[in-house]
């Protein structure tokens, strides 16, 4: 069965350095979708993306985001400069068409900010 | 006010039992509705859309009541493999919008 999937499992990094957390979306989907948890809290909406620009993005996703699609296959977060604060779980997700809105999430990247 | 509100639980229950599940929405402007399971520390996983007229896959029942705003599922005979974080999960239109989470509430089936 196909399915999203994102590396690396794990990032530590320092705060004021630059990270990209990358994503391989199911191969025939065309929505792709950034989301992100922090520890204990729920699942937020970071940015949306089609047709290789940003559809909708989410106050969290300020100026220190960006999103890529550099390939046919991969799709990218990038966070400028880390703070303390963007530690979480990072999930990808993607979805088909614009019919149901059925998402299908990747296993997420675990972000430390240290 | 919250956007997707579920009890949190924990609900601890023994195999075999039946267990429903509520969540509420505040925007009656939403137009898709779904169930996803997390287990600890991996990805939220689509265990069913939710329709108007009600639908059922295998164990597991979900409603929709969109004039109280209300979103139910129960699953019957639970399994120890039921156990999980149910997130109840809204979103503003049918197609590639974002999805607006709940909290989750939290399910231990014991043996």
């Amino acid at each position: 069965e196909p399915e999203v999937t994102q590396t690396p499992s794990h990032q530590v990094t320092q705060m004021g350095q630059e990270v990209i957390l990358r994503c391989v979306p199911i191969s025939n989907h065309l929505y792709f979708y950034w989301y992100r948890q922090i520890l204990g809290q729920k699942v937020e909406f970071l940015v949306s993306f089609y047709n290789n620009e940003i559809s909708e993005k989410s106050e969290i996703f300020d100026d220190q985001f960006s999103v890529e699609r550099p390939d046919g296959s991969n799709f990218t977060l990038k966070i400028r400069s880390t703070k303390l604060e963007d530690s979480a779980m990072y999930f990808c997700a993607s979805s088909v068409d614009s019919g149901n809105n059925e998402q299908f999430f990747g296993p997420g990247t675990r972000l430390t900010v240290l | 006010r919250k956007e997707v509100e579920q009890d949190p639980g924990p609900f601890n229950v023994p195999e075999g039992a039946t267990v429903a599940f509520n969540c509420t929405y505040s925007n009656s402007a939403s137009q898709s509705f779904f169930w996803y399971r997390q287990d600890c520390r991996k990805e939220p996983k689509l265990l069913m859309s939710v329709y108007s007229s009600g639908n059922e896959d295998g164990r597991f029942t979900a409603q929709l009541n969109r004039a109280s705003q209300y979103i139910s599922l129960l699953i019957r005979d639970s399994k120890l493999s039921d156990s999980a974080t149910y997130l109840c999960v809204v979103s503003l239109y049918s197609g590639n919008t974002p999805l607006v989470f709940g909290k989750g509430t939290r399910l231990s089936v014991i043996a």
